[in-house]
């Protein structure tokens, strides 16, 4: 009952410093995202993707790339770390975009960036 | 792009009922959707509306009114366990590039007390 599952759950980074979050899903969904949820703010879309080797951009994707190469596997980086991404960063992933099936979502990264 | 609006905090009475309000308004109406939100948690799926009226799932209940770009979470006998962040999140078809892109609310934080 794994579900979407991200890793580390926890990191500390130096400005400048780059990394990668892992998000894996075993629902065999097609669809799968990145959001950071910020006090005060809504979860909002950073990149997405439709399917495997996929990838697109989301509402706030600049300074964070992600790459789609398997089907379960969805990862975002940050190539050269700022204090503004500090944030907790959620992976979801659904099986489809439209109907009524719903986003399932990791327990978070949480990320900070000194 | 969207607006949705839902009020920030809200306060309960355990065994009592509370009403949770979202607004939006949005150019291509795809659906809306309610999440649980626990601190520190992932957000779970609540409730799918897509055409006007009242779904019912338990003691939760969502309704939507599309003409009026209005939709609430109906909460009934409240429990401690209740108390959690409550989103809104709504589908538009419009969103750029033929996708169909969640765009999530601020959230509604509500505290159930004794």
């Amino acid at each position: 009952n794994a579900g979407v599952t991200q890793t580390p759950k926890f990191r500390v980074l130096k400005t400048g410093q780059s990394m990668t979050l892992l998000c894996a899903q075993d629902m065999n969904h097609e669809y799968m995202y990145w959001y950071r949820q910020d006090p005060g703010m809504g979860l909002r879309l950073i990149h997405y993707s439709v399917g495997e080797g996929t990838t697109a951009k989301g509402e706030v994707p600049d300074g964070y790339n992600v790459s789609r190469l398997k089907k379960q596997n969805f990862l975002l980086g940050l190539e050269s770390a700022a204090p503004s991404q500090t944030s907790v960063y959620f992976c979801a992933s659904s099986y489809s975009f439209g109907g009524n099936q719903p986003q399932h979502f990791g327990d978070g990264t949480r990320l900070s960036i000194l | 792009g969207q607006n949705i609006d839902q009020p920030t905090e809200m306060t309960a009475t355990e065994g009592a009922i509370v009403q949770i309000n979202c607004t939006y308004q949005t150019s291509g109406f795809n659906g809306l959707f309610w999440y649980q939100q626990h601190a520190g948690e992932a957000p779970t799926f609540l409730s799918y509306n897509v055409l006007d009226g009242l779904e019912e799932k338990g003691r939760f209940s969502s309704f939507l009114s599309r003409s009026k770009g209005y939709s609430y979470l109906l909460l009934k006998e409240l429990q401690m366990k209740d108390s959690a962040s409550y989103l809104c999140a709504v589908r538009d078809r419009n969103s750029g590039a033929g996708s169909y892109q969640l765009t999530f609310g601020k959230g509604t934080k509500l505290s159930v007390i004794p």
